[in-house]
């Protein structure tokens, strides 16, 4: 079935340092991917979402895109703070009405000051 | 506009008892979504209500998971006979079209 994977646990980074995490996804149908990001004691909230291969998503200083050939989306941030510190997990919409999703097992970004 | 409402924000039950989680989507969304998250396995998804009826619920153990949207304001999940394995936040989520909103979830601990 459809699905992605997300291997990086844990990312622990100095402010400015750039942010990188990379995510595969297996589908048979048009991908329409997502990067959602959780703070503590909070619910994901949605960062960004990108649906054509090679465009970019581009939300608060975080930049998404996805490569069909090699069947991967990663999220990228040039210049990370402290306030960037949480749990981003990438997403795959698995329905037609495009909000039932399947989740990365997530990545813990711990910026340090 | 509050957000999807979930209580209570903990929970803490004896192994056996059964535990019922409460969600309040945002008015007018018209799908409800229920996903567990653990640090093992991440976000699971459960089961999914549109209009109230249910949709799909895949992801739903097929025993003790139980749950039912009796009106478009709330929507509940309960658990039969708790165990410490199903000790999780549980998320609560609504979507009026494609965007998914999420709660902050309740976290589940069975001792």
């Amino acid at each position: 079935g459809d699905s992605v994977t997300q291997k990086q646990g844990q990312v622990t980074l100095s402010e400015d340092d750039f942010l990188f995490i990379n995510c595969t996804y297996s589908t048979t149908t048009y991908p329409t991917l997502l990067w959602y990001v959780q703070y503590p004691g909070q619910g994901p909230q949605l960062l960004l979402k990108v649906t054509t291969a090679n465009n970019k998503g581009i939300s608060r200083g975080f930049e998404a895109t996805y490569d069909k050939g090699t069947t991967s989306f990663h999220l990228q941030k040039a210049s990370v703070q402290e306030s960037d510190s949480a749990v981003y997990f990438c997403a795959l919409v698995l329905n037609s009405a495009g909000n039932k999703l399947t989740f990365g097992i997530g990545t813990r970004v711990l910026v340090r000051p | 506009n509050a957000g999807v409402i979930q209580t209570p924000r903990h929970k803490v039950t004896g192994k056996g008892q059964e535990a019922t989680l409460w969600c309040e989507p945002i008015s007018g969304h018209s799908a409800v979504f229920w996903y567990r998250q653990t640090i093992v396995q991440g976000l699971e998804f459960l089961t999914y209500f549109r209009n109230q009826a249910p949709i799909d619920d895949s992801g739903m153990p097929k025993e003790r998971f139980s749950a039912q949207m009796p009106n478009q304001s709330h929507s509940t999940l309960k658990i039969q006979s708790t165990q410490p394995q199903d000790s999780a936040v549980y998320l609560c989520a609504s979507s009026p079209d494609k965007e998914v909103f999420f709660g902050k979830g309740t976290r589940l601990t069975v001792v």
